[in-house]
């Protein structure tokens, strides 16, 4: 069945470093594949996507990349600040369905 | 609503009682999905809608759970004679048409079981 494997489960960075979040899914008729922030407490947000007709988008520090050749998609995170840590998830979604395939969770820790 | 709500944000319930968990979408969005979150776990899915009905209820745990929405909007997820391992924070999202589209989540309620 469609899988999101995702890596890895927890991540330790000094505060100014950069963080990657790797993911791999299964389906290849998959084209949307949004990351989502969840802080303590929280309902998870999206804090970026992105499409299979491009390979990259960035927003500030968040950028996301794909290849779709090899079926794989990361989160950058660059100059990582305390805030920036959370539990992030990835998904992967296919057009003319309804379902998101979730990663199990990456736990991003930034150490002041 | 200027996002998805969810109510209540917390309950304690005594084992064997019946908990009703209620969901606000985002006006417009057909879509309604219901997962679960164990803690420190991932997003189990639970339930999908489109509009009032429920196409895939594949992740329903046990006939315990059900769940229903009305008028396309309102969304009300029931358990009855909970139990322990239903502890768990249940988590409404709901998008413009489906997959596909950004799909987003409500706070949350935390449900404890004692």
């Amino acid at each position: 069945g469609e899988n999101v494997e995702q890596h890895p489960s927890t991540l330790s960075v000094q505060e100014g470093d950069s963080a990657v979040i790797k993911c791999t899914y299964s389906d290849s008729a998959s084209n949307y594949f949004p990351w989502y922030k969840q802080e303590l407490g929280k309902g998870p947000q999206l804090i970026i996507d992105i499409r299979s007709n491009v390979g990259e988008k960035k927003d500030q520090r968040i950028a996301v990349t794909l290849n779709k050749t090899a079926k794989h998609f990361s989160l950058h995170i660059t100059e990582t600040q305390p805030e920036d840590s959370a539990v992030y998830f990835c998904a992967a979604s296919t057009s003319g369905t309804y379902k998101y395939i979730f990663g199990t969770g990456t736990r991003l820790k930034v150490l002041a | 609503g200027a996002g998805v709500s969810q109510s209540p944000s917390n309950k304690v319930t005594e084992k064997g009682k019946d908990v009703e968990l209620r969901c606000d979408p985002i006006s417009g969005h057909t879509a309604l999905y219901w997962y679960r979150q164990s803690l420190g776990q991932g997003l189990e899915f639970l339930i999908y809608f489109q509009g009032n009905s429920a196409p895939d209820k594949s992740g329903l745990p046990s006939d315990r759970f059900s769940a229903e929405r009305t008028g396309g909007s309102v969304s009300t997820l029931t358990i009855q004679r909970t139990q322990q391992e239903d502890s768990a924070v249940y988590l409404c999202a709901s998008s413009l048409t489906g997959g596909n589209t950004e799909a987003f989540f409500g706070q949350g309620t935390r449900l404890t079981v004692v």
